[in-house]
């Protein structure tokens, strides 16, 4: 079946440790996004992708980094510089003609200890 | 500009009752509006998106949504709830038509009681 996968599904860390989130789609799309939400507060978008080797500042991108190598992956890395990256962390792609949809993933949850 | 406001962060209904989220829009341009819904600890899925073609727009599950310009509203319908349909409901809005520019609400839980 196509779809997106993440992992892991849950992660703890210690603050001051960079981890990285995988999200991978087997669905030929050509953008991808990672969005991040918090309680009351809707969706955020952090990055997004439109193509391979190039990618975009969302609305909060400061302390997260990411990569787009190949076209069905798309990781996130949430440093040591993002002050409060406790959060539930979401990966979505769509197809570069734009109709709309967004296919998500079913998330990471973050928390920092 | 755009931004889109939920009107209540929670609404609870009895089964087979009415379902009634509102969702209001900000725009200077024709908007493109979507409904999504997440299930506990998943992903959002696509209801029903509107694209400036019919008004009246039919989704999955059964929902609807009426696009009405002069009250800047995408509220989102279904005439009998069903245990089923207990999520977070996520209204959203892109004035470019690109995926990367839309902007989301801060959802509405539904709760469905017997």
């Amino acid at each position: 079946d196509g779809g997106i996968t993440q992992s892991p599904k849950y992660l703890f860390r210690k603050e001051g440790q960079n981890v990285t989130l995988s999200c991978e789609q087997n669905l030929n799309h050509d953008a991808m996004y990672w969005y991040r939400q918090d309680p009351g507060q809707g969706l955020r978008l952090i990055y997004y992708s439109q193509i391979v080797n190039d990618f975009q500042k969302g609305d909060i991108a400061e302390g997260y980094s990411v990569s787009r190598e190949k076209k069905e992956s798309f990781p996130l890395t949430v440093t040591s510089a993002q002050k409060n990256p406790t959060a539930f962390y979401l990966c979505a792609s769509s197809m570069a003609s734009y109709t709309g949809e967004l296919f998500f993933g079913e998330g990471s949850r973050l928390t920092v200890l | 500009a755009q931004s889109v406001t939920q009107l209540g962060s929670h609404v609870s209904v009895s089964e087979g009752a009415l379902v009634l989220l509102r969702c209001n829009y900000s725009s200077s341009v024709p908007p493109y509006l979507f409904w999504y819904v997440q299930y506990p600890n998943q992903g959002l899925q696509l209801l029903l998106k509107y694209t400036s073609a019919a008004t009246l727009v039919k989704g999955i599950n059964g929902f609807e949504a009426e696009f009405k310009k002069s009250e800047t509203s995408f509220h989102l319908t279904k005439p009998s709830a069903h245990m089923s349909d207990a999520a977070e409901y996520f209204c959203a809005v892109s004035v470019t038509g690109t995926a990367s520019k839309l902007t989301f609400g801060t959802g509405t839980r539904l709760q469905v009681t017997l």
